[in-house]
């Protein structure tokens, strides 16, 4: 069956780093484009980032922009996602969503991204 | 971007009956890009609908999708207890991924 394991959360100190990972498992993950969506304390939904099945194609939403970078290993059937220069409003639950027709037909368990001195 | 508005923000309604859901899009969104989910306290999302009216697999009949254009519906046709959650719309265009800011569905 599918399966996403999101981890690499944790606190971090503003302007810090942190790179998340999301292992997949039960599909061709090579097939597929992928997506971090996240979460933040008591509040809606909002999308970060995706990538295309290759990796080729990348894109973000403006205010991550120049700070966060996705990434995937095929080989490794992993999805990644580097941030850097952190900032409080990056706390979040993380959670990586494999995309079908622009949707999100599965998604980790997520992971809590805390951003506080 | 497409900024999506769900309404209500709150709808309360007792099982068995029945609920409306709306989405109303910026602009016009294509059809085949409208998702909605349902989410649980603690819980990642669930997908429910894609493409604005096919069922995701394992989802019940009783929810169902409608609309195009600007605006979109989810219906949940008798309510049962476990479907008291906050639901979103969500939509993909111009390589851009956007997100309603969710409708709570509480039990009355």
């Amino acid at each position: 069956q599918v399966q996403l394991v999101d981890s690499g959360g944790g606190l971090v100190k503003p302007g810090g780093s942190l790179t998340l990972s999301c292992a997949a498992s039960g599909f061709t993950f090579s097939d597929y484009y992928m997506s971090w969506i996240r979460q933040a304390p008591g509040k809606g939904l909002e999308w970060v980032s995706y990538i295309s099945s290759s990796g080729s194609n990348k894109y973000y939403l403006d205010s991550v922009k120049g700070r966060f970078t996705i990434s995937r290993d095929n080989a490794k059937n992993s999805l990644y996602l580097q941030m850097n220069s952190l900032r409080a409003e990056d706390t979040a639950v993380y959670y990586c969503a494999r995309l079908l027709l622009g949707s999100g037909d599965y998604w980790g368990q997520g992971t809590l991204v805390t951003v506080s001195s | 971007e497409i900024v999506l508005t769900q309404s209500p923000a709150t709808l309360s309604l007792s099982p068995g009956e029945r609920a409306t859901l709306s989405c109303g899009a910026s602009q016009s969104v294509s059809s085949s890009y409208l998702a909605w989910y349902q989410q649980k306290p603690g819980l990642a999302p669930r997908l429910l609908i894609y493409d604005a009216s096919n069922r995701a697999t394992g989802i019940p009949d009783r929810f169902s999708g409608s609309g195009s254009g600007t605006d979109f519906t989810l219906i949940i046709s008798r309510l049962e207890p476990e479907d008291f959650a906050v639901y979103y719309c969500q939509q993909y265009g111009n390589s851009l991924i956007t997100f309603g800011q969710g409708t709570r569905l509480e039990i009355k």
